[in-house]
């Protein structure tokens, strides 16, 4: 019965290099959602998936960006040859349908 | 989409009442107004969400006027752990079910002082 989980919680990664972050939304939760917080902004919407399909890709800020998600659950975020001004939390949000998302606790990605 | 404004930061003390306003001007019909709460370190949490008049729940208050054209978050009472960003944001809900195109803004960040 736990929430939204993310991982890894910290990620250090040199510049070029590609990553991949992970969302384990609650079980059940239809649409997730993925989210980009610099800091001392606000967030900034990435992507959503309705099971597996992503409705909305608009938010994604370049070509490097991708994600997928399978079985209608986890879902992954990927960033090709990642750049410095990539660095920022990555959060994933899961819904029921309702009006509520509920967080994870964010992924902080440094690209050195 | 709806773009919202809220101020930037706000100081208040202990056990006074909050009150924290949005203006979403452009609103739509199918839009609801929907305010989060964010700690540091951490992913936002949902507080309260309206479509006109008010609703109170455990935590808060929404107040919406009749043009729906702005809100107020009303937190009663505020203890040294209401500090945080509330992000207010007005959300279209998609044919799918799910919000489409959600921004969340900067915030206000409130900070309460003893």
């Amino acid at each position: 019965g736990a929430g939204v989980s993310q991982s890894p919680s910290n990620k250090v990664t040199e510049k070029g290099k590609d990553v991949e972050l992970r969302c384990d939304p609650i079980s059940g939760h239809t649409a997730l959602y993925w989210y980009r917080q610099s800091l001392g902004q606000g967030l900034e919407f990435l992507i959503y998936f309705q099971g597996n399909s992503a409705p909305d890709k608009s938010g994604l800020p370049s070509d490097r960006f991708s994600a997928e998600r399978t079985g209608g659950s986890v879902s992954t975020l990927t960033i090709q040859r990642t750049q410095q001004e990539d660095s920022a939390v990555y959060l994933c949000a899961s819904s029921s349908g309702g009006h509520e998302q509920f967080f994870g606790p964010g992924t902080r990605l440094t690209v050195l | 989409l709806a773009k919202t404004t809220q101020p930037i930061s706000m100081d208040s003390y202990e056990g006074q009442e909050v009150n924290i306003t949005c203006s979403h001007n452009n609103i739509a019909t199918n839009d609801y107004i929907t305010w989060y709460q964010q700690f540091p370190s951490q992913g936002p949490r949902f507080i309260i969400q309206g479509y006109k008049t008010k609703v109170t729940n455990e935590v808060a208050s929404l107040f919406i006027p009749a043009d729906r054209k702005s809100s107020t978050l009303s937190l009663p009472r505020v203890s040294l752990s209401d500090t945080a960003v509330y992000y207010c944001l007005v959300v279209v809900w998609g044919s799918g079910g799910g919000a489409d195109g959600l921004t969340f803004g900067k915030g206000t960040h409130l900070i309460i002082q003893p």
